[in-house]
C-alpha cells in the first residue's frame, strides 16, 4: 500500500530559526511530489513539483528537496506569515491513471 | 482567489440525508478532483474526471457518486448521510489528467459538511 508520512506533526519556531519538514514515501510507480500549504479552513495551495532525486525547487524562503525515499522543505528564516499546515502529495501511476496521495501535513507556528 | 469555485461554502444536514456538492474548475481545466478533509484522516483522494469521463478513483464510498457535465462543472452527490460523513469537501482543478510541471492542481475554497 503506498504511503506517505510527514514529520514532524507540529512545529513551533521563532521568527527567523531555520528549520525543515521531512515527507518520506513508500510507492511504486511515482509520478511526482508536491508540496502544499494549507491556511485554516480554505483550499490547500500549490508550491512546488519535484520529479527526479537530487532535484530542487526554491521560492521565497522555502525550498524543497527531494532523494529516492523521501522529500524535505527547508524553511529559511521563516516570518509569521509563513504559519500554515504543509502538505506532501505523491502523485502514482496506476494503469494509465494517476493516483494523489497526500500526507497527514505538518502545522508550522512561526512567533514573532 | 484560485479560479476553482464550490457550492454552497456550508451545508447542515440530518443523518440519512442526501446532498450534492458542486464545483466549477478554473476556465479551460478539464480535470475535476473531489477530496475530503477530516481531522482524523487527513486529505482523501476521492475521484478524478478528465473531460466528461471517470479517470481514476480513490477512496470513494459506494454511497457517493459524481459526475461531471459537458460544460465541465462537476457534482459530488453524497447520500445515506452518516456522522463520520462531516468533513470539509475540496474540489481541484487541473487542465490535464496528469499533475506535472506547470500544471498543478488548483484548489477551491471547500464545502464544509456537518451531518447532525
Amino acid at each position: 500500500e503506498d504511503q506517505v508520512t510527514q514529520s514532524p506533526e507540529a512545529l513551533r519556531l521563532q521568527e527567523g530559526e531555520s528549520s525543515s519538514l521531512n515527507c518520506s514515501y513508500t510507492v511504486s510507480g511515482l509520478r511526482g511530489l508536491f508540496w502544499y500549504r494549507q491556511d485554516p479552513g480554505k483550499g490547500p495551495e500549490f508550491l512546488f513539483t519535484l520529479y527526479s532525486a537530487g532535484e530542487e525547487k526554491e521560492k521565497e524562503r522555502l525550498k524543497a528537496t527531494l532523494t529516492k525515499k523521501e522529500s524535505f522543505l527547508h524553511i529559511t528564516a521563516p516570518k509569521p506569515e509563513d504559519s500554515a499546515t504543509y502538505l506532501c502529495a505523491v502523485q502514482v501511476e496506476a494503469g494509465g491513471s494517476y493516483i494523489p496521495t497526500f500526507g497527514r501535513g505538518t502545522s508550522l507556528i512561526v512567533h514573532p | 482567489d484560485s479560479g476553482v469555485t464550490q457550492t454552497p461554502k456550508h451545508l447542515i444536514t440530518a443523518t440519512g440525508q442526501r446532498v450534492t456538492l458542486r464545483c466549477s474548475p478554473r476556465s479551460g481545466d478539464l480535470s475535476v478532483y473531489w477530496y475530503q478533509q477530516s481531522l482524523d484522516q487527513g486529505l482523501q483522494f476521492l475521484i478524478q474526471y478528465y473531460n466528461g469521463e471517470e479517470r481514476a478513483k480513490g477512496n470513494i464510498l459506494e454511497r457517493f457518486s459524481a459526475q461531471q457535465f459537458p460544460d465541465l462543472h462537476s457534482e459530488l452527490n453524497l447520500s445515506s448521510l452518516e456522522l463520520g460523513d462531516s468533513a470539509l469537501y475540496f474540489c481541484a482543478s487541473s487542465v490535464l489528467a496528469e499533475v506535472l510541471q506547470n500544471n498543478e492542481q488548483f484548489f477551491g475554497p471547500g464545502t464544509r459538511l456537518t451531518v447532525l
